[in-house]
């Protein structure tokens, strides 16, 4: 499974948009990005997935670059309920595999 | 349906020690799979299972073993504990490994071996 890069840590205000980035430079054709977040100690929930086209669900929306190479997790109106450890992953589609990395620390203040 | 479910949520083990921690789930998901996760890190694969009767190992299997005699059940034993293994563990199924399907966690158990 291709690896991915994520900043550490960010910060958003309550109300405001909060754009995750991740970049994949080695996915290959047959591999899905998809994000997880972890809120506090629980299991990690599952966010959105996508292979070639942007993608919108209720709890967000993912953009993924022409190229593949990079993506954006896009959480439209962030409340402190988000503040969590946000994972970008890739994999292929017929394996249920999932390789964590750190992920993003998103801290959503008032 | 309650999802995916796991037993104990706390554990504390002495040294050499065996136990299993449980898992379940009411959805009929045929894939199973055990995580672990240790401070600060994300998780990483212990085991997984594909279907009743089928098991394989994931990134860190040693001093782990699996079964999976039914669909539901996908219990986890330590055989000898040891306090490396001092981490909180997740259990999580989804529909299918033959395609790109969400994968359910469960709440997690938290073991401390001493």
């Amino acid at each position: 499974d291709a690896k991915t890069t994520q900043p550490t840590s960010m910060d958003c205000a309550e109300g405001r948009a909060a754009n995750l980035p991740c970049n994949h430079s080695t996915i290959s054709g047959n591999e899905y990005v998809y994000w997880y977040r972890q809120i506090h100690s629980q299991g990690p929930q599952y966010i959105i997935h996508g292979l070639k086209n942007n993608e919108t669900n209720e709890m967000a929306s993912l953009i993924i670059t022409e190229d593949r190479k990079s993506s954006t997790l896009i959480l439209p109106h962030a409340t402190l309920r988000d503040t969590a450890v946000y994972y970008c992953i890739v994999r292929f589609y017929n394996t249920d595999k999932l390789i964590f990395g750190t992920g993003t620390r998103l801290q959503v203040f008032p | 349906n309650a999802g995916v479910t796991q037993t104990p949520k706390f554990q504390v083990l002495k040294t050499g020690q065996s136990m299993t921690l449980q898992c379940a789930q009411d959805m009929n998901h045929e894939y199973m799979s055990w995580y672990r996760q240790d401070p600060g890190m994300g998780l990483r694969l212990i085991h997984y299972s594909v279907g009743a009767g089928i098991t394989d190992q994931g990134e860190v299997p040693n001093g782990y073993n699996v079964s999976r005699s039914t669909t539901e059940d996908f219990p986890l034993r330590l055989l000898s504990a040891a306090p490396s293994q001092t981490s909180v563990y997740f259990c999580a199924s989804s529909y299918s490994s033959r395609g790109p399907y969400e994968q359910y966690f469960g709440p997690g158990t938290r073991l401390t071996v001493t």
